[in-house]
Parts: C-alpha cells; sequence; structure tokens
C-alpha cells in the first residue's frame, strides 16, 4: 500500500529565502505524485504533478519539485519565498490501475509554512 | 473556481444524527473522492467511485456510507454521528491525471 511522509509538520522561512517541503513516498508500483496547496477555509489546490515524464517538474507560483526514485522523494522547492506562500502544503501519491479504475490517492500529513517578513 | 460543487458548506446537527453530503464533479469526470479532514486525523482518504461503481475504498466507517448516481453526483452519508466526526469532508473529481477538490463541507456535532 501507499504512503507519504512529510518531513517537519511546521516549516518557517523568511520572505526571500528557499523555501524546501520535504516528501518521502512508498508505493508498490511506478507512483503518479502530486502537490497540493490550502488556503485557510479553501479547498485544496494543484500545485503541480508528476506523471512519468520529466523527473523535474515544475508547477504553479514559481514552485518545482524533481523526483528521486533512488530515494523515493519528491521535494518541493521555490527559490524565492512571498508572503503570499504561507499555506498548507500536502503531497500525495497515486497507484493506479487504469484496466479496473482503481484509484486511490493518498495525502500526506501536510507542512504548514510560514513565511516571515 | 475548480468546477467541483459541494453542498452543503456548513452543518451543524447532535450526536445520532444522520446527515447527507453532496458533491457535484466537474463536467466530463466520471471519478468521485471523498476525504476528510480533521486536525488530529489530517486528509484520509474514505472512498472511490466511477462511474457508479465504487472502486477503492479507505478508511471509511461502517456508519458512513456513500454512492454515485448516473448523472455522476455523489452523497456521503453519516449515520449514528459521534463528536468525533466533527471535521471538513471535501470531494474531489480527477481529471487529466488530478484531482480536483471542492471547497468542502463543514460538519459540527455537537
Amino acid at each position: 500500500a501507499q504512503s507519504v511522509t512529510q518531513l517537519g509538520s511546521h516549516v518557517s522561512v523568511s520572505e526571500g529565502a528557499l523555501v524546501l517541503l520535504r516528501c518521502n513516498y512508498s508505493s508498490s508500483v511506478p507512483p503518479y505524485l502530486f502537490w497540493y496547496v490550502q488556503y485557510p477555509n479553501q479547498g485544496l489546490q494543484l500545485l503541480l504533478k508528476y506523471t512519468s515524464a520529466a523527473t523535474l517538474v515544475k508547477g504553479i507560483n514559481g514552485f518545482e519539485a524533481e523526483f528521486k526514485k533512488s530515494e523515493t522523494s519528491f521535494h518541493l522547492t521555490k527559490p524565492s519565498a512571498h508572503m503570499s506562500d504561507a499555506a498548507e502544503y500536502f503531497c500525495a501519491v497515486s497507484e493506479s490501475s487504469w484496466e479496473t479504475s482503481y484509484d486511490k490517492v493518498i495525502f500526506g500529513p501536510g507542512t504548514s509554512l510560514s513565511v516571515i517578513p | 473556481d475548480s468546477g467541483v460543487t459541494q453542498t452543503p458548506k456548513h452543518l451543524i446537527t447532535a450526536t445520532g444524527q444522520r446527515v447527507t453530503l453532496r458533491c457535484s464533479p466537474r463536467s466530463g469526470d466520471l471519478s468521485v473522492y471523498w476525504y476528510q479532514q480533521s486536525l488530529d486525523q489530517g486528509l484520509q482518504f474514505l472512498i472511490q467511485y466511477y462511474n457508479g461503481e465504487e472502486r477503492a475504498k479507505g478508511n471509511i466507517l461502517e456508519r458512513f456510507s456513500a454512492q454515485q448516481f448516473p448523472d455522476l453526483h455523489s452523497e456521503l452519508n453519516l449515520s449514528s454521528l459521534e463528536l468525533g466526526d466533527s471535521a471538513l469532508y471535501f470531494c474531489a473529481s480527477r481529471g487529466d491525471g488530478e484531482l480536483f477538490f471542492g471547497e468542502g463541507s463543514r460538519l459540527t456535532v455537537l
């Protein structure tokens, strides 16, 4: 069964500093991987996704993530943090069987990002 | 706007009661997912439907049930409610490989 761990439930960075949010996954098949962001009182919004194409994935708002199979990691980065990046970030893994339409998308516990002016 | 609609947005009820949460997926999406988000449990996968049929099951309690109708909307039924069921319930539909989330239904059990 697939699972996701996110190291650090809370991360604080200064405005303009590098953002690094860690995600490690476990999957018995080649995974699909996602990063979602949740702002207060809102639903989750996709930042980026990995679907076995390029290992370096670029997303919205300047975020990117690199898939490293050997490390089973999919860390999220942004070169320069903005105040508007303060939110909850979730990493997710999916194991899909298109033949049976079986699909379970499992989310990590989330990392709350604070940006200090 | 994700295109996924959930109703009601807020619901307050008492222990022992039953509620129904409704979800309309994005136009054209056949899959519907239900998640429960609480402070202590995070975002828990409950169940997935595809074109009217259950396809994957997560940590869904026996007191909870769901279905997807021919028009592809879905309902999550929560019965014999307990205080611990208070949470934000999200519905999502899947298209182009990603999940599109609704804004959630916040359930408060008193």
